[in-house]
C-alpha cells in the first residue's frame, strides 16, 4: 500500500532541548495527523492539518507543540523545549480526504527525552 | 468523548482456525471503523475499513459491524504465525476531520 516515511526511526535528547520530527507523507494526500503513543498505552490523537492549518488538536498537543508543511515538503513536528513526558513514539500518517479516507501510516519515531 | 474498547486483550490461537477479536464503542455518533494491525516496532497496517452495518471483506481478513450493539468485531479466516501482531481498532465521526479514537489493541499470537 502507500508509504508513509518517518526521519528519524530514533532520537534520544535532553529535557528542554527543541526537537523536530518529520514526516514524509504519501505525495498526492491532503490532510496530514501526528499520533502519539506511550510506552503499552493506547495510540491518541495529537493533531490534524490541512491546507497549511491546523483543524482540531487534542489536550495532548501542548503549547511547546508546532506542526507545519512548508512548501509541500515534509509534515513536521516541533516540540519545543521537550518535557520529560514527551518520550513516546509518534506517528505520522496522511489521506487523501478526511472522514472516509484511510489514513496511511509511518512505522514512527521512538523518542527519549531524558 | 467516544471511548473505544477492545476484548480480549490477547488471545492464541492454533494456525488455520479462526481468530475473532472485538471492540466496542461508548455511544452511536462514529460513522467510520477501522481495524489496523502493528507488528512489533512497525507502523500501522490498515487491514479493513466498515462504515455501514453489515460485514465487509477484505482478503482473509472479515469485519462485522452493529452499530445498535455497539459492536464492531474482525475474524480472521486461517490465521498463519505472520499474522502475530497487535490488532487496533479505530473509529472516526465525519465532522471531526478524520481524527482516529483507537482501542487498546488485542495482541494476537498464532501458534504453528
Amino acid at each position: 500500500g502507500p508509504k508513509v516515511l518517518q526521519i528519524p526511526s530514533h532520537q534520544i535528547i535532553d529535557m528542554g532541548q527543541m526537537v523536530t520530527l518529520n514526516c514524509d507523507p504519501v505525495s498526492n494526500h491532503l490532510y496530514f495527523y501526528w499520533y502519539k503513543q506511550i510506552l503499552g498505552q493506547q495510540m491518541e490523537f495529537l493533531v490534524n492539518f490541512y491546507n497549511g492549518k491546523v483543524m482540531e488538536k487534542s489536550k495532548l498537543f501542548k503549547d511547546q507543540f508546532s506542526v507545519e508543511r512548508p512548501d509541500g515538503s515534509y509534515f513536521t513536528l516541533k516540540i519545543q523545549p521537550t518535557a520529560l513526558e514527551d518520550s513516546a513514539v509518534y506517528f505520522c500518517a496522511s489521506s487523501l480526504g478526511s472522514n472516509q479516507d484511510t489514513q496511511y501510516f509511518g512505522p514512527g519515531t521512538r523518542l527519549l527525552v531524558l | 468523548q467516544q471511548k473505544v474498547q477492545q476484548s480480549p486483550e490477547s488471545l492464541t490461537v492454533s494456525e488455520g482456525a479462526m481468530a475473532s477479536l472485538n471492540c466496542t464503542f461508548s455511544d452511536g455518533t462514529s460513522d467510520n471503523f477501522r481495524w489496523y494491525r502493528q507488528h512489533s516496532g512497525k507502523g500501522l497496517e490498515v487491514l479493513v475499513s466498515i462504515f455501514s452495518d453489515g460485514e465487509k471483506e477484505e482478503g482473509r481478513f472479515t469485519a462485522h459491524l452493529n452499530r445498535a450493539s455497539l459492536h464492531v468485531s474482525l475474524h480472521i479466516r486461517e490465521p498463519q504465525p505472520s499474522d502475530s501482531a497487535v490488532y487496533l481498532c479505530a473509529m472516526s465521526i465525519d465532522y471531526n476531520q478524520g481524527k482516529l479514537i483507537f482501542g487498546q489493541g488485542t495482541k494476537l499470537s498464532i501458534k504453528p
